[in-house]
């Protein structure tokens, strides 16, 4: 199976940064999605990007399919925006997802 | 986004008893649900995916008599962890993914502690 790596591992961010995370595919991925899982343990599905770029508010992410990563980006990062992002990818659509180790951020006022 | 209702949110039981966890789509059809399971500080591990009407299919070293898996209709899939022991003890997590669209949607998690 594909293997996922996220980083960096740990993120800590003053209120108001911006900041970029990072996930990298051992293989081509048809299916790739972002997801924030909150201090009490929801996960929340933040984007569905096999390629292109999307925006969702203060957050936005690139996929760059042909290269094999995708980046999520935060903008005027918040309090609430701590947590644990995650991101997964299957080769094909239908598959099950594979996640990444995930990126703890802790946004501090 | 869909919304996938998860109960219960916490449960404490005895080693040796068996636990059921409900979950729920409201508002979309779960044709396939996916069930995590997710230790302290790590990632999500997938333990089994079930397709509605069909038998769950389970990740190798998950044991499928220790974990039944039921996903009898579009909106309902329980898990059931059997004569459950401390090694059990772990947060429980589901998600839900409809016919047309690749995206998962997930329940809010059970924190399962068995003493």
């Amino acid at each position: 199976g594909i293997q996922v790596e996220q980083s960096p591992p740990d993120l800590i961010l003053q209120e108001g940064a911006n900041s970029t995370l990072r996930c990298n595919f051992s293989d081509s991925v048809n299916n790739l999605q972002w997801f924030h899982q909150n201090p009490w343990g929801q996960l929340i599905n933040l984007f569905y990007i096999p390629s292109g770029t999307k925006q969702n508010g203060r957050l936005s992410a690139t996929t760059v399919a042909t290269e094999r990563y995708s980046l999520l980006y935060i903008s005027s990062s918040q309090t609430t925006d701590s947590g644990v992002y995650f991101c997964a990818g299957s080769k094909a659509a239908g598959n099950k997802l594979t996640f990444g180790g995930g990126t703890r951020v802790l946004v501090k006022p | 986004g869909a919304v996938v209702s998860q109960h219960p949110s916490r449960v404490i039981c005895k080693s040796g008893t068996s636990v059921k966890i409900e979950c729920r789509s409201l508002d979309f059809q779960a044709t396939t649900m996916f069930w995590y399971r997710q230790f302290p500080k790590q990632s999500l591990m997938l333990m089994a995916t079930s397709n509605e009407g069909s038998k769950a299919t389970y990740e190798q070293g998950v044991e499928k008599d220790k974990f039944l898996i039921n996903h009898a209709s579009l909106t309902l899939s329980t898990l059931t962890v059997t004569s459950a022991h401390p090694e059990d003890s772990s947060f429980y997590i589901c998600s839900g993914r409809g016919d047309t669209n690749e995206k998962l949607f997930f329940g809010s998690g059970t924190q399962l502690s068995v003493l």
